[in-house]
């Protein structure tokens, strides 16, 4: 009964260190996304995936990159971390083409850059 | 470009008042219109989805409309409890699933 799993759950950087953001799930959603969430800006799409092998840009992809190698994981990456990507970072994860069915959140990744 | 709105960003009201969150979209060409609560320091969970081809979706005390062509969706909340205390955002669903969200309001539910 996992649903989306998010590692780590809290990360301190220091600016122009590189990391990797992991998510999981288990409930064989073909699409699979990821957001920031900042004080006052709201959520917003960072990077997703309609399927294995596959990525696109969101509304805020600059200075991020994702793989998406297995169907259950979507990696998120900083190459050279910046204050500026001080944020929380949520995955979700959804069917395909469905209009019915909510997507599915991880519970955040705290990320700090100093 | 989607935009939504919610406002006002917070709202503090008396146990048991029955109250509406508002949600405004810019285009209304969406599949469906979601309603999310989020705790303190936690993730987003889903209260209720709303079609495209449907007015309105109740769970609970929740109800929530939509009206495509006003561009508006409202979330109602019967005899509010302090337990209903959290962040609540809407989010209108585009192609690929994507979601635009609202900046949320916070509700603060008093004893």
């Amino acid at each position: 009964n996992a649903g989306v799993t998010q590692t780590p759950k809290f990360r301190v950087l220091k600016t122009g260190q590189s990391m990797t953001l992991l998510c999981a799930q288990d409930m064989n959603h073909e699409y699979m996304y990821w957001y920031r969430q900042d004080p006052g800006m709201g959520l917003r799409l960072i990077h997703y995936s309609v399927g294995e092998g596959t990525t696109a840009k969101g509304e805020v992809p600059d200075g991020y990159n994702v793989s998406r190698l297995k169907k259950q994981n979507f990696l998120l990456g900083l190459e050279s971390a910046a204050p500026s990507q001080t944020s929380v970072y949520f995955c979700a994860s959804s069917p395909p083409g469905q209009t019915t069915k909510p997507q599915h959140f991880g519970d955040g990744t705290r990320l700090s850059i100093l | 470009k989607q935009e939504v709105t919610q406002i006002p960003a917070a709202l503090s009201v008396p146990e048991g008042e029955n109250l509406v969150l508002n949600c405004s979209f810019t285009d209304s060409a969406i599949y469906n219109l979601q309603w999310f609560r989020q705790d303190p320091g936690k993730g987003l969970t889903s209260l209720l989805l709303i079609q495209s081809s449907q007015r309105e979706q109740t769970s609970g005390r929740l109800n929530a409309s939509l009206d495509k062509s006003s561009g508006r969706s409202t979330l109602y909340i019967a005899a509010s409890q302090p337990g209903d205390s959290a962040t609540y955002l809407c989010a209108a669903t585009g192609a690929n699933s994507k979601l635009t969200f609202g900046k949320g309001i916070t509700l603060s539910v008093r004893p």
